[in-house]
C-alpha cells in the first residue's frame, strides 16, 4: 500500500504570503502528527490529531500556524503571513491503532524569501 | 517531557558492528524507548523500540540498561546504506527527537 504522501514537495513563498501544506496519511491510520525540521536539527513536534480531533497543538510556534483534519484523514497545515524563520522542512507522520510506529512522509521543504 | 542525550556524531568501518548510545536519565516508567533514523533528504524511519527487555529485529538490536536510564542501538554489520542520523526518542504522545547522532560509515 501507499505510504504517507505530502504535497507540494517544495514550496517557495514570499514573506507575508499564506501557504497550505497537505498530508495524506496511510489509509486507516488514526493518528497524524506534524513536525518542523530546521536545517541541521531534528524534527520538532508541532501538533497531533486523533481522527479529526486535534489533541495537542502545543508545538505550534505562533498563531500564524493552523492545522486541520476535518474528516479524519487528509490534513492541512496552514501558515499565514510567512516569515523567513518559517523556512524549514515540514514533516507529516501517521500511526495506526495500537501502534507506536510513526510512518513519515518525505516532507515539504518551505523556503520563505 | 523526558529528554535524551546522544553523541553528535560517530564513525564506523563498513561491515563492523556499531553501538549507538543514548542517555535518558529522566525516563518515566511508562516511556517506551524508540529509535528512528533519517537518511539524507528523507523523512525519519522506524528502526526499533522497547520498554524494558532487549529487543531484536531484522534491522538492529536494542539493549536497555537495567535501570532504563540508558540504551544502545546495535547495528551488527554497518553498511554504507546505514549512514544516517539516528534518533533516540522517549514516547508519550509527543516524540522529542533532539539532534540525534550522525553516523558515518567508512568503506
Amino acid at each position: 500500500g501507499a505510504g504517507v504522501s505530502q504535497s507540494p514537495r517544495y514550496k517557495v513563498a514570499k514573506r507575508g504570503q499564506d501557504v497550505a501544506l497537505r498530508c495524506d496519511p496511510i489509509s486507516g491510520h488514526v493518528s497524524l502528527f506534524w513536525y518542523q525540521q530546521a536545517l541541521g536539527q531534528g524534527p520538532e513536534f508541532l501538533t497531533y490529531f486523533q481522527n479529526e480531533a486535534q489533541l495537542d497543538k502545543s508545538g505550534l510556534p505562533s498563531d500564524r500556524f493552523f492545522a486541520e483534519r476535518p474528516e479524519g484523514s487528509v490534513s492541512t497545515l496552514k501558515i499565514q503571513r510567512t516569515q523567513q524563520e518559517d523556512s524549514a522542512v515540514y514533516l507529516c507522520a501517521s500511526t495506526g491503532t495500537d501502534s507506536y510506529e510513526q510512518y513519515f512522509g518525505p516532507g515539504t521543504r518551505l523556503t520563505v524569501t | 517531557d523526558a529528554k535524551t542525550t546522544q553523541p553528535n556524531s560517530m564513525e564506523s568501518n563498513e561491515e563492523e558492528p556499531v553501538h549507538l548510545p543514548c542517555n535518558h536519565s529522566t525516563i518515566s516508567g511508562t516511556d517506551y524507548i524508540h529509535w528512528y533514523r533519517q537518511l539524507p533528504s528523507q523523512g525519519p524511519e522506524y528502526v526499533i523500540h522497547g520498554l524494558t527487555s532487549n529487543v531484536n529485529n531484522r534491522m538492529a538490536s536494542l539493549a536497555i540498561a537495567e535501570d532504563r536510564k540508558s540504551s544502545t542501538l546495535i547495528l551488527h554489520r554497518a553498511t554504507l546504506r546505514d549512514a544516517a542520523v539516528y534518533y533516540c526518542i522517549l514516547t508519550g504522545n509527543q516524540f522529542y527527537f533532539g539532534t540525534g547522532t550522525s553516523l558515518t560509515v567508512i568503506p
